[in-house]
């Protein structure tokens, strides 16, 4: 167990439609980011945010952003939903960037229809 | 290209079998990362190297800055240790390889 937790776990949405992934951070993290991993592919890196802000950002559309809380919990919204974008969504928290050791959560599997 | 390659994609092994994923990537980094995925998806972080050779109970990761090119060794190799295996090299954010899935017979 890494004390990072997603919810939910699975989610159903039909396209055209916007959802909300949450993500808590292991306790004393400031960074969080957040991956999409289509089936049989590595992740891909959406966006990173460091104490509240976006610090840095893959290759992915406006259409995906996400917000940061004081307590370093984490939000990905994704509007206008696509059928690509049915992947497994994982966030992982870390004490500093990329360049610190990574503690990723379970992951939430989004289904669009 | 890809920026990270791994190989073998796909491994079966025998239990006890000493197995060796390699890593090659083309992008300058500060650092690595070996992550194990297992079915359903979670995913653990078993390695964070920049230089040399770091082992944790049966696992050993080496990586060479100069080549690019790191390895993921696992000695004595059991059932358990049935997973996908992902390298991640870091530049300002993580590059995810594809994968090695594992699978270790009894």
């Amino acid at each position: 167990e890494t004390g990072v937790t997603q919810s939910p776990t699975h989610l159903i949405k039909t396209r055209g439609q916007q959802v909300t992934l949450r993500c808590s951070s292991q306790s004393g993290h400031n960074t969080v980011s957040w991956y999409q991993q289509a089936l049989g592919q590595g992740p891909q890196f959406i966006f990173q945010y460091y104490r509240e802000e976006e610090n840095g950002r893959g290759n992915f559309p406006p259409r995906f952003s996400g917000l940061q809380f004081p307590n370093y919990s984490s939000e990905l919204n994704v509007n206008a939903l696509e059928l690509d974008d049915s992947a497994l969504y994982l966030c992982a928290s870390s004490f500093g960037g990329a360049v610190y050791e990574q503690y990723f959560g379970p992951g939430t599997r989004l289904t669009v229809t | 290209k890809n920026e990270v390659e791994q190989s073998p994609q796909n491994l079966t092994a025998q239990e006890g079998e000493f197995i060796t994923i390699n890593c090659s990537y083309s992008v300058g980094i500060s650092a690595l990362h070996w992550l194990q995925q297992h079915p359903g998806g979670g995913i653990v972080s078993l390695f964070m190297l920049s230089s040399g050779k770091k082992k944790h109970g049966r696992l050993i990761a080496t990586i060479n800055i100069q080549e690019k090119h790191s390895s993921l060794h696992i000695t004595a190799s059991h059932p358990r240790d049935s997973a996908v295996y992902i390298c991640a090299p870091n530049t300002d954010k993580l590059i995810f390889g594809t994968g090695t899935r594992l699978q270790v017979f009894p």
